[in-house]
């Protein structure tokens, strides 16, 4: 069984610029989120994908975007980026909508300077 | 709003020395509660889901336990390889999907 995957696996940016990190989902997973995780924090939920519609937002602006494809994989986009989206990202990704763990790709550390 | 708060914020034991993680929570009914493991540079690893108090798990050296109010994650006779930050999350009835986490507990196990 393939765990989810990350890409890239490090990524500096300069403020302002634009981003795309992308993500495959375990088989047989069809929900996926993502997570910004600051350094010494715990992850804060950013959206979640079904059925490739937003399924929820955390207090993330919108240029906070994002995509789920049929095959399951997703993309998070950040435009105009900030110093403070220096952070991990994790993707996450789950069996069904409701009560099941999610299962976390070892994330996309970006830095913006 | 949901929260999470865990406790302590890093914990040092010696190899063989048992102990618990604690995590409080305040949440608009519990759907579950979480537990992850996180090693340096790599993302959260699944421990355990609890879904009512009462509840408890095991998995090798750990245990983890569940009341109306908090959790507790109990490490008997840890070893060095034990040693990771743990991540407290639960996720709330009524829509919303999301995770919320603590910050973690960052556990040192010397040999």
């Amino acid at each position: 069984e393939t765990g989810v995957t990350q890409s890239p696996t490090h990524l500096i940016k300069t403020r302002g610029q634009q981003v795309t990190l992308r993500c495959s989902s375990q088989s047989g997973h069809n929900t996926v989120s993502w997570y910004q995780q600051a350094l010494g924090q715990g992850p804060q939920f950013i959206f979640q994908y079904y059925r490739e519609e937003e399924n929820g937002r955390g207090n993330f602006p919108p240029r906070f975007s994002g995509l789920q494809f049929p095959n399951y994989s997703s993309e998070l986009n950040v435009n105009a980026l900030e110093l403070d989206d220096s952070a991990l990202y994790l993707c996450a990704s789950s069996r069904e909508r409701e009560g099941s763990p999610l299962h976390f790709g070892n994330g996309t550390r970006l830095t913006v300077t | 709003e949901d929260q999470v708060t865990q406790s302590p914020e890093a914990l040092r034991l010696q190899e063989g020395e048992s102990s618990s993680l604690n995590c409080s929570y305040t949440v608009s009914g519990l759907r579950g509660l979480f537990w992850y493991r996180q090693d340096p540079g790599k993302g959260p690893e699944f421990l355990f889901t609890l879904y009512s108090a009462g509840e408890e798990k095991e998995k090798e050296r750990l245990k983890a336990t569940l009341t109306k109010k908090e959790s507790f994650l109990h490490i008997t006779a840890p070893k060095p390889e034990d040693s990771a930050t743990y991540l407290c999350a639960v996720q709330s009835q009524g829509g919303s999907e999301k995770l919320v986490f603590g910050k973690g507990t960052k556990l040192t196990v010397n040999p």
